[in-house]
């Protein structure tokens, strides 16, 4: 079944540490986008791809970094985690070609003590 | 001015009635608009895409757009308890490198 997967579904982790947060579909598409959202609030979207090699920040800074070397697979990274970075971040993917609706993961919910 | 805008609510309605959501949108060129439920600590599921002026139903929901008066509208027919979530209308905006924009959502709750 064609789906978006998101790891870890929640991660706690102390200030200063370097974390990872996977992203992945198999629905072929080839746009993906990280959001972050914090409880009641609006999305932000931070780094968006359209193809392999090809990222750009969103409307929102952040500390993070992403990398697009595969298709299917959208890594989001913090080289430092920070107590502000605790949020709930949001992988999507729209694609193929000419198709701009997004499909959300289930979330990683990320808290920094 | 944000670029998309919808009720602030919470709106709240009986069961068995009818939510109306409502969003407006800045760029006048924008061709795709998109409604997502949300309920509380899940992430946002599409529940509905639009792209011709008119109405397009799916089941109990009815989308309307209005490109001319940069409107488009989610009605939630018969709506159940199971529809309390948030909703977030998303467009399609060219002039922002075929980003979607998502407004700030509607939260809706349906009383029994």
């Amino acid at each position: 079944e064609a789906d978006i997967y998101q790891t870890p579904r929640y991660l706690v982790i102390g200030t200063g540490k370097k974390i990872t947060l996977e992203c992945s579909q198999t629905m072929g598409h080839d746009k993906m986008y990280w959001y972050q959202q914090d409880p009641g609030m609006e999305l932000h979207l931070i780094h968006y791809s359209y193809g392999v090699n090809s990222t750009e920040k969103g409307d929102l800074s952040s500390e993070s970094t992403v990398s697009r070397i595969r298709t299917e697979h959208f890594p989001l990274t913090l080289e430092s985690a920070r107590p502000s970075h605790t949020s709930q971040y949001l992988c999507a993917s729209s694609g193929p070609v000419g198709g701009y609706e997004q499909y959300f993961g289930p979330g990683t919910r990320l808290t920094v003590t | 001015q944000k670029e998309v805008e919808q009720n602030s609510g919470p709106l709240s309605v009986p069961e068995g009635a009818i939510a109306s959501l409502n969003c407006t949108y800045s760029d006048r060129g924008s061709q795709s608009f998109f409604w997502y439920r949300q309920y509380s600590g899940k992430s946002p599921e599409l529940i509905m895409s639009i792209y011709s002026n008119g109405d397009k139903e799916d089941g109990r929901f009815t989308a309307q757009l209005n490109k001319a008066s940069q409107y488009v509208s989610l009605l939630i027919r018969d709506s159940q308890p199971s529809d309390s979530a948030t909703y977030l209308c998303a467009v399609l905006f060219r002039s922002n490198d075929y980003k979607l924009s998502f407004g700030a959502g509607t939260t809706v709750t349906v009383r029994a």
